[in-house]
Order: structure tokens, then C-alpha cells, then sequence
């Protein structure tokens, strides 16, 4: 299996919602990462996890939280977003580690998020 | 500090026509470099990758990229372009926890 797992694919949320993405890969990586893309943008990351602890966080504003419960799953809870927040939010994982087999980052399909 | 520049914000080809994107890094050691397709709301695809050897890579749907350390460049060509190729290419240079992506080159294929 060398997929990356987003749900849901669409989202749509008032400012005070409170909601969550979330993203699953079964290759046994052990990192994985939030990215942030708004339209005609490249990525931007936002944070990194590896080995299940938090090792990147890219100034992000304290209304995302991501979450890593174990090595297969990762979340993102959202809470008092504003519009400028809507962007596609895209998750992806990578083996840990230097060298020239851990370099390459597996992408999901991403979740469109709209904030009303 | 590593980054990447896509000189072409747009570039438009006609079917059948020759392809060739541009990418420009700056790296302070051996470069892992990647591109990467996008097409519209959709996640990234890697197309191909470097890491060391042979500075001709190829990679999937016909395309291949040449690292050239002289230029610091790694440019994706393809000979003959398809309409489905018709997506936003991405050029990233870094390590597993560091990567960064240029801005983009978006394709329009002509009929």
C-alpha cells in the first residue's frame, strides 16, 4: 500500500466551528506532515511529525493543533478559523532519516476547506 | 539557506510539441531534488527524483529531468507533450524534513 489517506475531501465550517482533518498512510513511515496550499500556490509547510512528536512547527497560529496518535494516523483540529484560512490542506508522509532512500515524500489528495 | 525558482509562471505548448520546464536551485550540499504534477484540486504526484548517479532521470508518464550542478538547474523535458499533461509542475529541492517547493509552473496544452 503506498497511499496517503485524506479525509474528508471537502469541508466547509463556520468561524466558530470546531473541526477535524484526517490522514492515514500504512507504508510505515514515521513521518508525516501538514501542508498548507492556497490557490496558485506552492505548499507551505506547517508542521512535522516524527516518530509521533511534534519536530516542526512553522510559526502556525494556535487555531490549528495537529495531533499524532500513532505511526499510521494524523490529525488536524481546527477551531476558530477565518476566511483567509480556506486553502487546500494536504498531508504527506516520508521514511525518517539521512540518506538518499528517506527523501521522498508521499502526498494525499488533500482536503478542500472553506471557512465562512 | 536551500530554495528553488521556477522561472515560468505559464507556459503553453501545443499537443505533440516538445516540452521543457525550467528549475533553478540553490543548495549548500548534493541536492535531493523532485518534481512533482499537480492537476486541479488534486494532491502532488512525484514524477521523477534525484539523489546522485546518472544526471539523466527519468520518470513516469514519459517525462525525464537532467541535473546539471554546473547551472544548478534540473530541468523536466518531455518530447512529445499529451493534452492530460495540462497541470501545475512543481520543482522541490531538500531533505525529508525540509523540503521546498518553487512556485510553480502551470501548463496549458493546445489543442
Amino acid at each position: 500500500d503506498t497511499e496517503v489517506t485524506q479525509t474528508p475531501k471537502h469541508l466547509v465550517m463556520g468561524m466558530t466551528n470546531k473541526k477535524s482533518l484526517k490522514c492515514e498512510q500504512h507504508m510505515g513511515h514515521r513521518a508525516m506532515y501538514w501542508y498548507k496550499q492556497k490557490a496558485k500556490k506552492p505548499p507551505e509547510l506547517m508542521f512535522v511529525y516524527s516518530y509521533e512528536k511534534l519536530s516542526i512547527n512553522e510559526s502556525v497560529p494556535s487555531r490549528f493543533s495537529p495531533e499524532c496518535p500513532n505511526s499510521s494516523l494524523l490529525n488536524l483540529h481546527l477551531h476558530a478559523l477565518q476566511p483567509e484560512d480556506s486553502a487546500l490542506y494536504l498531508c504527506a508522509s516520508s521514511q525518517v532519516g539521512e540518506g538518499d532512500f528517506y527523501n521522498e515524500q508521499f502526498f494525499g489528495p488533500g482536503t478542500r476547506l472553506t471557512v465562512l | 539557506a536551500q530554495s528553488v525558482t521556477q522561472p515560468d509562471i505559464h507556459i503553453t505548448v501545443s499537443e505533440g510539441a516538445s516540452l521543457e520546464l525550467r528549475c533553478n536551485y540553490s543548495y549548500g550540499a548534493t541536492p535531493y531534488l523532485f518534481w512533482y504534477v499537480q492537476s486541479p484540486g488534486q494532491g502532488l504526484q512525484l514524477l521523477l527524483k534525484y539523489f546522485s548517479g546518472d544526471t539523466l532521470v527519468q520518470g513516469i508518464k514519459g517525462f525525464e529531468a537532467e541535473f546539471k550542478r554546473s547551472q544548478s538547474s534540473f530541468n523536466l523535458r518531455k518530447p512529445s507533450v499529451h493534452w492530460s499533461d495540462a497541470a501545475e509542475y512543481f520543482c522541490a529541492v531538500g531533505a525529508w524534513n525540509d523540503m521546498r517547493f518553487g512556485a510553480g509552473t502551470r501548463l496549458t496544452v493546445k489543442p
